[in-house]
């Protein structure tokens, strides 16, 4: 398997754009986990899914941040506008169990 | 409410010294489960190992080595003859049953000296 697949690894924006980041997690997996890690506040759980339906989000900051996953393969984070202090490095995870496993992550640069 | 906590923010060690690194958590949950992971300068987070709540027993593996302690709520995480490739970004982190969330620690950077 090739692991937890995100894309793109790099992106920069400008304030006000709209971002979407995607996920494909190892086939199986039931769980798909969303993190953010800054240097200020480490790792956060954004929101979590289970068999595609999201079970916790009380850690999505606030209302331009939205996540979706239409089916087992797939899923987005989307921030809409973008503002400065969401540059981070945004993981995707999925687990069959307890333990996760996690993408490469996508560096997220807004300007 | 959950929570994981790594006092230690940074260590340094010279090369081939042994060194430990603390974890102490924080559950209402009798079902839980422990973890450690890496994260290298590269970036990428690597599953180290799992301990369940109802198994304390201690794992060794290789170089590493892992004290598990329900009752100081402690697991921590040993090097032994500690190499420059062990330098990186560990994290411990704790999930409640195996559907709640799963958290982390800040992490404690080690440096590995030559």
């Amino acid at each position: 398997d090739a692991g937890v697949i995100q894309s793109p690894r790099h992106e920069v924006t400008e304030m006000g754009q709209e971002v979407t980041l995607r996920c494909k997690p190892i086939s199986g997996h039931d769980y798909l986990f969303w993190y953010r890690q800054t240097m200020m506040r480490g790792l956060e759980l954004l929101i979590y899914f289970n068999n595609n339906v999201p079970i916790d989000d009380s850690g999505m900051p606030e209302d331009r941040f939205s996540a979706k996953m239409p089916n087992a393969s797939f899923s987005t984070l989307k921030i809409q506008p973008s503002e400065p202090r969401d540059s981070a490095v945004y993981f995707c995870a999925s687990s069959p169990g307890p333990e996760a496993f996690f993408g490469q992550g996508t560096r997220l640069t807004v300007v | 409410a959950q929570k994981v906590t790594q006092a230690q923010t940074e260590i340094s060690v010279v090369e081939k010294e042994d060194v430990t690194l603390d974890c102490v958590y924080e559950t209402r949950d009798t079902t839980y489960y422990l973890f450690w992971y890496k994260q290298p300068p590269s970036g990428e987070l690597v599953f180290l190992i799992r301990r369940n709540s109802f198994d304390e027993q201690n794992e060794i593996s290789g170089r590493y080595s892992w004290n598990f302690q329900k009752s100081t709520s402690s697991f921590n995480f040993t090097i032994t003859a500690s190499q420059v490739v062990d330098s990186a970004v560990y994290f411990c982190a704790l999930r409640e049953g195996s559907q709640g969330n799963l958290i982390f620690g800040k992490g404690t950077k080690l440096s590995v000296k030559p």
